[in-house]
């Protein structure tokens, strides 16, 4: 039973226009999101987390946004760049309830095209 | 250097075997993950170290699976009699504590140590 599901496997957008990359989660107790970045042969780097207080978090090209009443978030890059070309991970974790530990999703492919 | 190592990057074993596999945190970081990523999954939580004791070890997949971090900086995570379905890339992690100053919670990964097991 995935407690959070990354849909798209894969997703392939053109250099200069906006990435969406879309994360659902089943777990009401999560309250902590965050979201990386991994390239191959390399470990997952953070790329950003929003709390479940907030609705937004942004940082550069990267925004967050969370929709509590739906369990869904999504991660929006733009201008989405070449070197964006990685496979994104949606995580999440019930901090409150004393858990440090990550549950990911299964990731989505992001390719973006010169 | 200053990331999360692991070793062995790479090991292939006979179905059957004893493995080890060892991870050495960011310096100062207190908290200390295994992960387990299989082909086509994400990262599956395994165990997790707060200094030396083991504050969560409700990831294991049963008891051939077993971790120590005796001095709360280099962890070993032991795998027995292994199984072909072993076979997946072992991911360490290592943070600090949030009230140590973290704002973020995120988790610092090495590079894995890939397991093959024959």
């Amino acid at each position: 039973d995935q407690q959070v599901k990354q849909n798209s496997p894969s997703l392939s957008v053109q250099e200069g226009r906006i990435s969406i990359l879309n994360c659902d989660y089943t777990n009401s107790m999560f309250d902590y999101f965050l979201w990386y970045k991994k390239y191959p042969a390399e470990g997952p780097t953070f790329l950003i987390s929003i709390s479940s207080i907030k609705d937004k978090n942004e940082d550069g090209r990267f925004t967050v946004f969370l929709n509590k009443s739906a369990k869904h978030l999504s991660l929006h890059i733009v201008p989405s760049q070449p070197g964006d070309s990685a496979v994104y991970f949606c995580a999440a974790s019930a901090r409150q309830g004393g858990s440090e530990k990550l549950v990911f999703g299964k990731g989505t492919k992001l390719t973006v095209n010169p | 250097g200053a990331g999360v190592s692991q070793t062995p990057s790479n090991k292939v074993t006979e179905k059957g075997k004893y493995v080890e596999l060892r991870c050495d945190p960011i310096s100062g970081h207190t908290a200390l993950y295994w992960y387990r990523q299989s082909l086509g999954q994400g990262p599956e939580f395994l165990i997790y170290f707060q200094g030396t004791g083991a504050a969560d070890d409700s990831g294991l997949p049963n008891d051939r699976f077993f971790a120590v971090r005796p001095e709360g900086s280099v962890s070993t995570l032991k795998i027995q009699r292994t199984e072909r379905g072993d076979s997946a890339v072992y991911l360490c992690a290592s943070s600090l504590f949030p009230g140590q100053g973290a704002t973020t919670g995120e988790l610092f990964f090495g590079e894995g140590s890939r397991l093959t097991v024959l």
